[in-house]
């Protein structure tokens, strides 16, 4: 089966950077991808990494590396309203076979 | 383009209840994916549907069954309702070949 972790929880400044890991087990990857929930939201689509390398959005980047089994994101000079908790998923088996993480919870503070 | 919309937002059932979930996917997508989602457990896969066939399922009882219409829109049903099936039931529609998925506000249902 697959399995994918990350850390539950991460407090990181105002402003600063941080760097949210996700390591995973599967067979028949396809690619990851990282989602961001606000509570009492929709899961969002922040990325998504098919090969080995960065991927950079704006503020947020993502890397991967398919011999690792791992990957990250990266968000840049935070802002309070990224605060949120962020997922991880994989997808994996052909089609749309997508397994998440369990989420990171990051808190923003002044 | 109008969002991915899933009706009612808000349920409450009682035990060995059935309930029936509604999503209607983005337009033009085909493929429509159903998650379960409660506090610890992260987002659960229940099923996978495109142009009316199930493509994938998740490790969840028969208790838990899907289907979608030639509109692609999609239903899940859940029969013989337990407590511990109290959570957020999201769906999320792709476009084919795409690697995005765009998610409902979810369905809350409360088992009492």
């Amino acid at each position: 089966g697959q399995s994918l972790e990350q850390p539950s929880e991460v407090t990181a400044v105002e402003g600063a950077i941080v760097q949210i890991n996700c390591t995973y087990q599967t067979s028949g990857f396809y690619g990851l991808s990282w989602y961001q929930q606000h509570d009492g939201g929709a899961p969002t689509f922040l990325s998504y990494n098919a090969l080995d390398g960065l991927e950079e959005t704006g503020r947020f980047s993502s890397f991967l590396s398919r011999s690792d089994s791992y990957g990250y994101l990266l968000l840049q000079e935070l802002q309070m309203k990224d605060s949120a908790s962020y997922f991880c998923a994989v997808q994996s088996g052909g089609y749309q076979k997508v397994t998440f993480g369990t989420g990171t919870k990051l808190q923003v503070i002044p | 383009k109008a969002g991915v919309t899933q009706t009612p937002r808000y349920l409450i059932k009682t035990r060995g209840q059935q309930v029936t979930l509604s999503c209607s996917p983005i337009s033009g997508h085909r493929s429509v994916s159903w998650y379960q989602q409660t506090p610890g457990q992260g987002l659960q896969f229940l099923f996978e549907y495109f142009s009316e066939t199930q493509r994938n399922k998740g490790n969840f009882p028969g208790r838990f069954s899907g289907r979608q219409f030639s509109n692609s829109r999609s239903e899940m049903n859940v029969s013989t309702l337990e407590l511990g099936d109290s959570a957020l039931y999201l769906c999320a529609s792709t476009g084919q070949g795409a690697d995005t998925q765009y998610f409902g506000p979810g369905t809350r249902l409360t088992v009492l």
